[in-house]
């Protein structure tokens, strides 16, 4: 099976900062990969679907990139709104999870 | 708005049983894939099984297999899921979700339901 691992586990940022959580495949993978945004107590919410496509109501500061093994999601100016925890998924297969926050 | 709700949660015992359901609203749940994710406390996320529009397929994670059934009523816009030979790591929050296609998943899920809590303790 696939294993999906992300990078940084925590990651402490500012509000303005630009933000890089990377998400490695255990072996070169289609473009099915998506980012999840989860708040407390919340389900998590889809921000990007194969790779680089962004949900429809997502805000354009988010953004999806990258192919093969590695793939990253950017969020261009962290927003007060954006602390969170966030998941890649392949398939069935989770990322643990990066935890954003102040 | 699209939606869905999740009902049925609860305390049961280890080796007990219990259905989740997930009412859906807002779209068309007879030509949707369906899935079943599932959240312990304080971890991540994990997929447990998603089924077909039709219910002719129906996909497992290796956890629940053979102890977990999924299932349909597209007449009721309803998704279930029978929970059989609970063990305390099934403790979790049980979301349902849908898929945006139909037949073969395209493996990204919107929406998702509120999760309701299964805790499995004697």
């Amino acid at each position: 099976d696939i294993q999906m691992t992300q990078s940084p586990s925590t990651l402490s940022a500012s509000v303005g900062d630009r933000v890089t959580i990377t998400c490695r495949a255990s072996q070169s993978i289609t473009g099915w990969l998506a980012w999840y945004q989860q708040k407390p107590g919340r389900a998590p919410r889809v921000l990007i679907y194969q790779a680089s496509n962004l949900q429809s109501g997502v805000p354009s500061r988010f953004s999806g990139s990258g192919s093969g093994t590695e793939f990253t999601l950017t969020i261009s100016s962290l927003q007060p709104d954006d602390f969170a925890t966030y998941y890649c998924q392949h398939y069935r297969a989770f990322g643990q999870g990066t935890k954003v926050e102040i | 708005q699209l939606q869905l709700v999740e009902s049925g949660g609860g305390v049961v015992q280890p080796g007990g049983s219990l259905r989740l359901s997930c009412a859906a609203s807002g779209f068309t749940f007879s030509n949707s894939v369906m899935h079943w994710v599932r959240q312990a406390p304080g971890k991540g996320l994990e997929w447990v099984a998603f089924i077909r529009f039709d219910g002719s397929n129906k996909y497992y994670g290796d956890s629940v297999k053979g102890r977990f059934i999924i299932s349909r009523d597209n007449s009721k816009n309803t998704l279930y899921l029978q929970m059989n030979s609970l063990r305390p790591d099934d403790t979790a929050v049980y979301y349902c979700a849908k898929d945006p296609t139909g037949v073969a998943p395209h493996w990204h899920f919107d929406p998702w339901g509120q999760g309701t809590l299964v805790t499995v303790s004697s």
